[in-house]
């Protein structure tokens, strides 16, 4: 059974970091690009991140831009999201969503761009 | 820019009924078009990718339409597990956008 397992998240203050884990089991990690989706509270869906499953393409939304940074560790299965000078407007929940596998090289796995599991969510609050 | 727009921001629909969500964006996406349902304190379920093909386990009341700019969601006949929002997620360009939503409420 596939699975994503946020973690880290909480209450932090204007200029404060935090950074979110997500531990995948139950298919080969190593072969998927994986994202982080946030949601506002009682607002839409907000792609944040992107990180291919080499860790050769990484892409991040203009709003987080210079102050998050996605990584991953595919030798524990594992994704991060490091998140520094976070604003109000960072309050969401941070979902991580793997991209459905679209095909394999020699070298790299590609996505396809839309989002085929979610983790449960991780809570961040940025407040004084 | 794709800007996604889902209309209407909420429908009322019985049980039993169709439902039917559509969702335009500003530019072609071919159909590179996926539909998502959120159920209250859950992450969202993938529901249809390719403007039109189901996702695994999902029922096939559930039925997707269109390309170009113009995408519809249908629901057959609407079982109570249905009432949710409902997200749809341009992936042609870059970044991925979302839509803002259908919430479906029973009437």
């Amino acid at each position: 059974e596939v699975q994503l397992v946020e973690s880290g998240g909480g209450l932090v203050k204007p200029g404060g970091s935090l950074r979110l884990s997500c531990a995948a089991s139950g298919f080969t990690f190593s072969y998927y690009s994986i994202n982080w989706v946030r949601q506002a509270p009682g607002k839409g869906l907000e792609w944040v991140s992107s990180i291919s499953s080499s860790s050769t393409y990484i892409y991040y939304a203009d709003s987080v831009k210079g102050r998050f940074t996605i990584s991953r560790d595919n030798a524990k299965n594992s994704l991060y999201l490091q998140m520094n000078s976070l604003r109000a407007e960072d309050t969401a929940v941070y979902y991580c969503a793997r991209e459905e596998l679209g095909y394999c090289d020699s070298t790299s796995c590609y996505g396809n761009y839309y989002f085929d599991y979610w983790g449960q969510g991780t809570l961040v609050t940025v407040s004084s | 820019e794709i800007v996604m727009t889902q209309s209407p921001a909420t429908l009322s629909v019985s049980p039993g009924e169709r439902a039917t969500l559509s969702c335009r964006a500003s530019q072609s996406l071919s159909s590179n078009l996926a539909w998502y349902q959120q159920k209250p304190g859950q992450a969202p379920r993938l529901l249809i990718y390719g403007a039109s093909t189901r996702a695994t386990g999902i029922p096939a009341r559930f039925s997707g339409s269109g390309s170009g700019t113009e995408f519809t969601l249908t629901i057959s006949s609407l079982q109570s597990e249905d009432f949710a929002v409902y997200y749809c997620q341009q992936y042609n360009n870059w970044p991925p956008f979302f839509g803002q939503g259908t919430k479906l409420e029973i009437k």
